[in-house]
């Protein structure tokens, strides 16, 4: 079963804008993570948020979680050509002492030049 | 360097075939995770293990196998049993709360 949705499937922009990543989903979690993965290559970790926090920044990344709502925001400011990838989103829940990452369906980012 | 290796990266299998994929890591993680991709459907778990000699069924784990019988290993077994195999099998430790990937094996039935 999937967690979390990501929304839009796919995104294309401009180089120089910046693109926002939603995520939902449907129950309680302990964190939220982003991932990047670039065509025919593995995932490769952005950022975690904890159930606890409601934003986080790194570099030009910015993720918001809002657990009333169920949801989470990724914004890549500035956005460059090399940016172009799938995103992930990956709630993690406890379960019987595991922490197992569920994962959605991606949001696919091109970025023109 | 530290980090996750699978391997091989492309495999082609003919049907009736068992196939194992390998996945190693020298990151010291106590858990593992096998991961299918295929498009437009996101990762869908397969099995994952928490510590040595110990491992749990995902939510597609019907025609797979697995074992753990060092920290540093999890490899993967396609069985003839699984009807549609095609896919893209990604491994992750996990540390810190956060997954390290391996670059991901790439499986074709013939």
């Amino acid at each position: 079963s999937q967690q979390g949705e990501e929304d839009p499937q796919a995104l294309s922009i401009q180089e120089g804008e910046n693109a926002t990543m939603n995520c939902s989903y449907k129950t309680s979690i302990n964190n939220l993570q982003w991932y990047r993965q670039n065509s025919g290559r593995g995932l490769v970790h952005l950022i975690l948020i904890r159930s606890n926090e409601r934003e986080k920044h790194s570099g030009r990344l910015r993720v918001t979680l809002d657990t009333s709502k169920k949801s989470s925001s990724l914004l890549i400011t500035a956005s460059r050509a090399a940016d172009t990838a799938s995103y992930f989103c990956a709630t993690v829940k406890s379960s019987g002492g595991s922490y197992i990452p569920t994962f959605g369906r991606g949001t696919s980012l091109i970025v023109h030049p | 360097d530290g980090g996750i290796t699978q391997s091989p990266k492309y495999l082609f299998r003919k049907e009736g075939q068992n196939v194992t994929l390998s996945c190693e890591q020298n990151l010291n993680h106590d858990a593992m995770y096998w991961y299918r991709q295929d498009p437009g459907q996101g990762l869908r778990l397969i099995y994952y293990s928490q510590i040595v000699n110990d491992f749990q069924k995902g939510d597609i784990a019907e025609g797979y196998s697995v074992s753990r019988e060092k920290k540093e290993s999890f490899p993967l077994t396609v069985t003839s049993a699984q009807k549609n195999p095609t896919a893209f099998y990604l491994c992750a430790s996990q540390g810190a709360g956060e997954l390290f990937f391996g670059e991901g094996s790439r499986l074709t039935v013939l």
